[in-house]
């Protein structure tokens, strides 16, 4: 069974204040690792893929990078904009592939 | 969001009474899929779809079933709704198994009282 942790469950930084949210997982085979975040209210939104252990991808304040059995999502200064919820899912290398999410990082970045 | 929308967005509705939700996208793509999300549980995979007439289950399917009759929607039935099916709902829709992720809904928030 393929499984997601993600940790801390909840961050409080202040603006500027770098960090990295975890994402733990077992999989019998990983053809993708995702990140999403997601505002209050709102469906998750598509951030990164990650396909092989030492891939990074990069997208403004964050960077996402994968090793084998884990994945880091490194904020660099954040801004209050930056505060939501971020969700890492795996998807396995067979059947239709579905993704597995973890529960997510609650991230609140105060001005 | 673009190319994919549900509804109703809230819905209340009555114990012991069936419920549909629909998904319905403009994007042509092949996969559907609809998760429930709720507090300490995170999203979790109900049914999914590949095709027009193709679904399979998936991780907590108990009381739910689906259909797809057209590549543009896909329906969620509560056949007899219970308060532990209260949750957000979230259509989601991608292009490929291989995809470069799924593509969301806004939701829908439905209550069971």
């Amino acid at each position: 069974e393929d499984q997601v942790t993600q940790s801390p469950e909840a961050l409080r930084l202040q603006e500027g204040e770098s960090s990295s949210l975890n994402c733990s997982y077992t999989v019998s085979g990983l053809r993708g690792l995702f990140w999403y975040r997601q505002d209050p209210g709102k469906g998750p939104e598509f951030l990164f893929t990650l396909y092989s252990a030492g891939e990074e991808k990069e997208k403004e304040r964050l960077k996402a990078t994968l090793t084998k059995k884990e994945s880091f999502l490194h904020i660099t200064a954040p801004k209050p904009e930056d505060s939501a919820t971020y969700l890492c899912a795996v998807q396995p290398n067979s059947g239709y592939s579905t993704l597995t999410f973890g529960k997510g990082t609650m991230l609140l970045v105060s001005p | 969001d673009a190319g994919i929308t549900q509804s109703p967005r809230h819905k209340v509705t009555e114990t012991g009474t069936p419920v549909t939700l629909r998904c319905h996208q403009t994007e042509n793509h092949r996969y559907m899929y609809w998760y429930r999300q709720d507090p300490g549980h995170g999203l979790r995979l109900i049914h999914y779809s590949y095709g027009v007439k193709d679904t399979d289950k998936g991780e907590v399917s108990d009381g739910y079933s689906v259909s797809r009759s057209k590549t543009e929607d896909f329906l969620l039935t509560l056949e007899s709704a219970t308060s532990s099916q209260t949750s957000v709902y979230f259509c989601a829709i991608s292009e490929s198994a291989r995809d470069y992720g799924y593509t969301f809904g806004s939701g829908t928030r439905l209550t069971v009282v």
